[in-house]
């Protein structure tokens, strides 16, 4: 099966913008999906499809892809987004199971 | 709004059946495309278990499709987890969790978790 890629961390400073991707092969043919989640608590979409935030999730959350990368861009980062955010998308091999994106550290300073 | 409740033992001994079932309330268990269990070691991340569509119809994670079964009971409106001859590897909060998918006008797909459930915690442990 693919894999996806993300980096373990990143780091904004409070109100500017900052992006978590996540690559691989799979993205290509599926778009990814992104989901945060904070300590002790379950994951919460705030990305699917195209670009489209579920209801609830603030507008500074937005999503991209290109290629075999996903972007996850938060403009305007709060405090309150300080988080773990992972990617996934259907698997483009065999019977499309999913993969998950080993997911990111956000730390907002 | 759908809303997801993992039950289960907290505790399953080394080789014997990790047993869990999520109650699905808000709407029917035929409401959704899929339902899917996912689980997270302490401290690592997020890892799909398998799922299952209001079909009947199943899919699993190959490295451990030989030891997972999941069902559906739409009488209950709820799907259940079998994981057998388990491990101290298989310690994890165990989520399910209900799948949408998504095609864009361009006819490009991105399927998503739509809903999660809190999660419960197992521990395989003797």
């Amino acid at each position: 099966s693919s894999e996806l890629t993300q980096d373990p961390a990143v780091s904004v400073a409070l109100g500017q913008t900052v992006r978590i991707t996540c690559q691989g092969d799979s993205l290509r043919s599926y778009y990814a999906s992104w989901y945060q989640q904070k300590p002790g608590q379950a994951p919460v979409l705030v990305i699917y499809g195209k670009n489209n935030r579920p209801s609830g999730i603030p507008d500074r959350f937005s999503g991209s892809s290109s290629g075999n990368t996903a972007s996850l861009t938060i403009t305007g980062a709060q405090a309150e987004d300080e988080a773990d955010y992972y990617c996934n998308s259907r698997d483009s091999s065999g019977n499309h199971p999913w993969v998950f994106g080993g997911g990111t550290k956000l730390t907002v300073l | 709004q759908v809303q997801l409740q993992e039950s289960g033992p907290g505790l399953v001994k080394p080789s014997g059946t990790l047993s869990l079932t999520c109650a699905v309330s808000g709407g029917s268990i035929s409401s959704s495309n899929w339902w899917s269990w996912v689980r997270q070691p302490p401290g690592k991340g997020l890892e799909w278990i398998g799922e299952i569509y209001h079909s009947g119809s199943t899919n699993y994670n190959p490295s451990l499709k030989s030891r997972v079964t999941i069902s559906v009971d739409k009488s209950k409106n709820q799907f259940s987890l079998k994981l057998s001859s388990v491990t101290a590897a298989d310690t994890a909060v165990y989520y399910c969790a209900s799948g949408s998918d998504y095609y864009d006008s361009s006819g490009s797909r991105g399927d998503y978790f739509q809903h999660w459930g809190q999660g419960t915690l197992v521990t395989v442990s003797s």
